[in-house]
């Protein structure tokens, strides 16, 4: 099975610190992902990363980067947290694939992250 | 752009019963579709998917239906068990490769 771990299931920040959410997983896939999860907004993504070293900006980038130094890592930065950053973050994983071989992302539990 | 949204937010069943839960998505470019299910504390569990050329793929009490004239997907619960609660959402994957979530509905079974 697939295991994607986050490094914190709660965590309470104040405004103005920058926040660190880290993601492990352990499938040697190359493709991992983060979003955030809010009420009504179901799942929007925030970045992306295809390989080691690699990042795309997703849909709602602003507020946020990410490190990919090692292809199992995949660190989300909030560079200076604000209180409507306030969320459920999810990262995912899955293998590289298109087409008639697409596959299905694979979720951590999620970090309910808030800025106070 | 992409929307893919579900019919209903909040579904009751009694235990035992079949559960039907629908989504319906906008691009009929869209290749692959995937139902998942998050517990409540959890992250999204991948539960079944389906391609394009299919119509039907049942796993173990589950089956996917995917009408591409309507664009509508269904996922099926047979003799659903208080541990299907839970929300279930959509995902639809186009063919430049971008997923796109549903907001999702929360099943309740009930006693």
């Amino acid at each position: 099975d697939v295991k994607v771990t986050q490094s914190s299931r709660y965590l309470v920040k104040r405004t103005g610190e920058k926040v660190f959410l880290e993601c492990v997983q352990d499938m040697d896939h190359e493709n991992m992902f983060w979003y955030r999860q809010d009420p009504g907004l179901g799942l929007r993504l925030i970045y992306f990363s295809y390989d080691v070293k690699m990042k795309e900006k997703g849909d709602i980038p602003e507020g946020y980067s990410v490190s990919r130094e090692k292809k199992e890592r995949f660190s989300l930065i909030l560079e200076s947290a604000s209180t409507n950053q306030t969320s459920m973050y999810l990262c995912a994983s899955r293998l590289p694939s298109g087409g008639v071989d697409n596959q299905p992302q694979h979720f951590g539990d999620g970090t309910r992250l808030s800025i106070l | 752009g992409e929307s893919v949204g579900l019919h209903l937010p909040t579904l009751s069943v009694q235990e035992g019963d079949n559960s039907i839960i629908n989504c319906a998505y906008s691009n009929s470019a869209s290749d692959y579709f995937i139902w998942y299910k998050q517990e409540s504390g959890k992250g999204p569990q991948f539960i079944i998917d389906i391609r394009s050329n299919m119509d039907k793929r049942q796993g173990q009490r589950v089956t996917v239906l995917l009408n591409k004239t309507v664009k509508h997907l269904s996922l099926q619960i047979a003799a659903t068990q208080p541990g299907d609660s839970a929300v279930y959402f959509c995902a639809e994957i186009n063919t430049g490769n971008q997923f796109y979530f549903g907001t999702g509905t929360s099943l309740t079974v009930i006693p």
